[in-house]
């Protein structure tokens, strides 16, 4: 099975700050995707990549797959407490028909 | 669309009763999966479904746990009898193409188990 180890496991920032979340694959990755959780709701889609070498952003957010498709690292501009909640990487096997879940970063953004 | 819709969204019962969660995926969507999620163990995958049908549920815990999808759009998660160490968060999600144009997280059902 395939296996996805976040860093941080945990973070506290102060508003304003910048910070970076990884997300490293046991296996070459065929779509890694990025989501929020804030505690008691659902996830929420950050977004998704697919290519090596590609990056995409929402608002402050960005994130990057490496080239070898093997780790992703979710970045966070001038950080607000909105941003606070659980960062989870997911990513869907070679077969396309299993989805597994990173073990989760826990942002913490102090006003 | 409305998104996919778990019910209830948080459910209280005592040790030993027989518990019913529901799903309801996005339309058109054909893969279905069920999660857990405990502050031990993080988000774990319980069960999915491929065009109604049981994929790979070796994430059961035990055959306390049962899941079925009668049509595409509903599927159940029972637990009988359920015991505390149950109490948990339990998500629901659909996606369409095996997931490669992304997946759709319901609500979650928080279960508690006294």
């Amino acid at each position: 099975s395939q296996e996805l180890e976040q860093s941080p496991q945990s973070l506290i920032v102060q508003e304003g700050k910048n910070l970076t979340i990884n997300c490293t694959s046991s296996k070459t990755l065929y779509g890694l995707y990025w989501y929020k959780q804030k505690y008691g709701e659902g996830l929420i889609f950050l977004m998704m990549l697919q290519k090596g070498g590609e990056e995409k952003s929402h608002e402050k957010i960005t994130a990057k797959l490496d080239e070898k498709k093997q780790q992703s690292s979710l970045h966070i501009t001038a950080s607000q407490p909105s941003h606070a909640g659980i960062y989870l990487c997911g990513a869907v096997s070679n077969t396309g028909n299993q989805f597994y879940f990173g073990t989760g970063t826990s942002l913490t953004v102090i006003p | 669309d409305a998104g996919v819709i778990q019910s209830p969204r948080h459910e209280v019962t005592e040790m030993g009763q027989e518990v019913t969660l529901r799903c309801k995926p996005i339309s058109g969507h054909n893969s279905l999966f069920w999660y857990r999620q405990t502050m031990m163990r993080g988000l774990e995958l319980l069960i999915y479904f491929n065009n109604n049908v049981p994929i790979d549920d070796s994430g059961m815990p035990e055959d306390r746990f049962s899941a079925k999808m009668p049509n595409a759009s509903f599927s159940t998660l029972k637990i009988q009898p359920s015991e505390p160490r149950d109490s948990a968060v339990y998500f629901c999600a659909s996606s369409f193409s095996q997931g490669h144009y992304g997946y759709t997280f319901g609500s979650g059902t928080r279960l508690t188990v006294v």
